[in-house]
């Protein structure tokens, strides 16, 4: 079974740098067979796509982030990271971290984290 | 992006009732469309993908149907643990556009 979660501050000040981190557990973040991937969801709003990496194939960011968003390996094969830049108070949400895989073309999200608040502010 | 729209925005229903979510897409995505269960302070949960494909370890009484623009996400007799919130998402880009959600509240 995979068991991810998000681990970081939950308070940032405006134009400074989120950091967040996924422990996965029961999978690689070296598994080419799958991405790994961040979505946001702002309180009262919908979820967002923030982007995904792959140690094997090519990364991709939301254009209204990209820029400012970088996700990446760490060190350990069992975690990866969020970093996003200059941050606003717009970018307080709760974050989900994800695995992604595809079938046939079509990618679909099959294990998440539970998610944690981070709030924008001074 | 494409725009994802699901109806109704939330629905009350009891234990054993017959529920159906829409989701209409912006363009035509063939079955590039999946469906999660969100209940709040968990993990979201994959219930289908490719537009009706079930999930691994998810029960049969969830479904899904539709090509194109138009899908559905069928419970066929809710239970207790069914009520949360339904996200359906586009994979046809690379966006990844996600619906606004469904709350499926008890009656």
């Amino acid at each position: 079974q995979v068991h991810l979660q998000e681990s970081g501050p939950g308070l940032v000040k405006p134009s400074q740098t989120l950091s967040l981190t996924c422990a996965v557990s029961g999978d690689s973040v070296n598994n080419g067979a799958f991405y790994w991937s961040w979505i946001r969801q702002p309180a009262g709003k919908g979820l967002e796509y923030i982007g995904r990496f792959s140690k094997t194939g090519s990364d991709y960011y939301n254009p209204s982030l990209e820029g400012r968003v970088t996700i990446s390996a760490d060190t350990s094969d069992s975690r990866f990271s969020l970093t996003l830049r200059s941050v606003i108070v717009a970018d307080t949400a709760v974050y989900y971290c994800a695995r992604v895989g595809q079938y046939h073309g079509n990618w679909y999200f099959d294990y998440w984290g539970p998610g944690m608040l981070v709030t924008v502010s001074s | 992006d494409i725009q994802m729209t699901q109806s109704p925005s939330s629905l009350s229903a009891s234990v054993g009732d017959r529920v159906t979510i829409t989701c209409r897409a912006g363009q035509t995505i063939s079955i590039y469309l999946n469906w999660y269960q969100h209940i709040p302070g968990k993990a979201p949960k994959l219930l289908i993908y490719a537009a009706s494909t079930l999930q691994r370890g998810v029960p049969s009484r969830f479904s899904g149907s539709g090509s194109g623009t138009d899908f559905t996400l069928t419970i066929s007799s809710l239970q207790p643990e069914d009520f949360a919130i339904y996200y359906c998402q586009e994979t046809f880009t690379n966006a990844l556009t996600f619906g606004g959600g469904t709350t499926v509240e008890i009656k």
